[in-house]
């Protein structure tokens, strides 16, 4: 089955820094990569999803890149706040009507805190 | 509004006690799946269910069950807790033959002493 390794586990920036978290993903089969945010006593959030047709995509300060031929799709944050202080989640999935298709497998998260 | 619905949020119990911990969304999802959250193992996937009466297992299944008998509800049962399945679950649930995310329950804290 699909396996999705994430880096780093923690990470720490400053107010107006920008932070990068990395996933990698096993099946050359997975066509969709959501991210979602979790913050503290919250359940997960989607914040910016990219579909395997798609090399980049960007939502304001948010940005997430996608290289199908290694496998592995990163969330880019610029400007950091203190609101984006969280747990962040990369998932990968491949999409269609079987149970194995429909099931989003999620990396092990990574603690971001901005600092002031 | 579109939602996935979880009860309990906070549940503590004894060891071998028999416990249900419902979902329930009303965006017509045919797909509805439970995790666990624990630190260090991010979300794994205990059971899922692809539409009414189909359920089948994840990552983590032992130890629960789930049934399936309407579209909008899915409970997850523990027949007789034990203390490592003490974590953090979501119920999740999504359209299924299109390319989409979750929408997550509130989650709910199980404690088992």
């Amino acid at each position: 089955g699909e396996n999705v390794e994430q880096h780093p586990s923690t990470l720490s920036v400053q107010e107006g820094d920008s932070a990068v978290i990395k996933c990698t993903y096993s099946d050359s089969a997975s066509n969709y990569f959501p991210w979602y945010k979790q913050e503290l006593g919250k359940r997960p959030q989607l914040i910016i999803d990219i579909r395997s047709n798609v090399g980049e995509k960007k939502d304001q300060r948010i940005a997430v890149t996608l290289n199908k031929t290694a496998k592995h799709f990163s969330l880019h944050i610029t400007e950091t706040q203190p609101e984006d202080s969280a747990v962040y989640f990369c998932a990968a999935k491949r999409g269609g009507i079987t149970g194995t298709a429909s099931k989003l497998t999620f990396g092990t998260g990574t603690r971001l805190q901005v600092t002031l | 509004e579109a939602q996935v619905t979880q009860n309990p949020r906070y549940l503590i119990t004894v060891t071998g006690k028999k416990l249900t911990v419902t979902c329930s969304q009303n965006m017509n999802h045919e797909y509805m799946s439970w995790y666990r959250q624990d630190p260090g193992l991010g979300l794994r996937q205990i059971y899922y269910s692809m539409n009414v009466e189909v359920t089948d297992k994840g990552d983590v299944p032992e130890g629960y069950k789930v049934s399936r008998k309407e579209k909008r509800n899915f409970p997850l049962i523990l027949e007789s807790p034990s203390p490592n399945q003490t974590s953090l679950y979501f119920c999740a649930s999504s359209p299924t033959g299109v390319v989409y995310g979750y929408t997550f329950g509130s989650g709910t804290r199980l404690t088992v002493v």
